[in-house]
């Protein structure tokens, strides 16, 4: 049975720094992994999808990483700002265009601080 | 078309009581899924559909939850006899294949159910 864990649940940081998010998976037969991102109170935005067939994804300051031997992922936040304060999901999808089948990890709190 | 609206986004309800939620998708995209989330957990799903088509249903989505798309566009989410246990934020996604063969999910705002 597949599982994500996201590790840490929280983070505190000043404005400015460089972070690393990290979500492992349990089983390494995915299809692909999503990094999304949650305001309070919010619904999901999506901010990477990162296909089994690759290493990487980026987008402005984020870049996603993928290691399915490993069954890691982490998502590199640089420059970090206050905007950037939210909840960070990662999800894997085990089959082609599988949305319902999504495995969601519980999230990293982040708060970027001033 | 600015991506996926749901509405209410906020319902207060007393047990019992039936309540409506409405999402209407980004227009061109054919997939459409509702989920379910609570505190600190990360969404569960509840149902999907093919344009009109509903496809799939969770088991988590008991008979008193009934979910149409009658035209392929907008659709509705029922919870009958509320009970205290269905409150929740209720999410809605849509999707469409990309070339690349992934769907990428565009969420909605949520909506959210308190149940006294």
């Amino acid at each position: 049975k597949q599982e994500v864990t996201q590790i840490p649940a929280a983070l505190s940081v000043p404005e400015g720094e460089n972070l690393v998010l990290n979500c492992s998976f349990t089983d390494s037969a995915i299809y692909n992994l999503q990094w999304f991102r949650q305001d309070p109170g919010k619904g999901l935005t999506s901010l990477l999808l990162i296909q089994s067939s690759q290493r990487e994804q980026t987008s402005g300051r984020l870049n996603a990483s993928l290691d399915k031997s490993s069954g890691r992922s982490t998502l590199y936040i640089a420059a970090s700002q206050p905007g950037d304060s939210a909840t960070y999901l990662c999800a894997v999808s085990a089959g082609a265009g599988n949305n319902r089948k999504l495995i969601w990890g519980l999230g990293t709190s982040l708060a970027v601080n001033p | 078309d600015t991506g996926v609206s749901q509405d209410p986004r906020h319902k207060i309800t007393k047990r019992g009581q039936n309540v409506t939620f409405r999402c209407d998708p980004i227009s061109e995209h054919n997939r459409l899924y509702w989920y379910r989330q609570t505190l600190g957990q990360g969404p569960e799903f509840l149902t999907y559909f093919q344009n009109e088509a509903q496809l799939e249903k969770s088991r988590l989505l008991s008979d008193r939850f009934s979910a149409e798309r009658p035209k392929g566009s907008f659709s509705t989410l029922e919870i009958q006899r509320t009970e205290q246990g269905d409150s929740a934020m209720y999410l809605c996604a849509s999707s469409i294949r990309t070339g690349s063969g992934a769907n990428v999910l565009t969420f909605g705002a949520g909506s959210r159910l308190t149940v006294l």
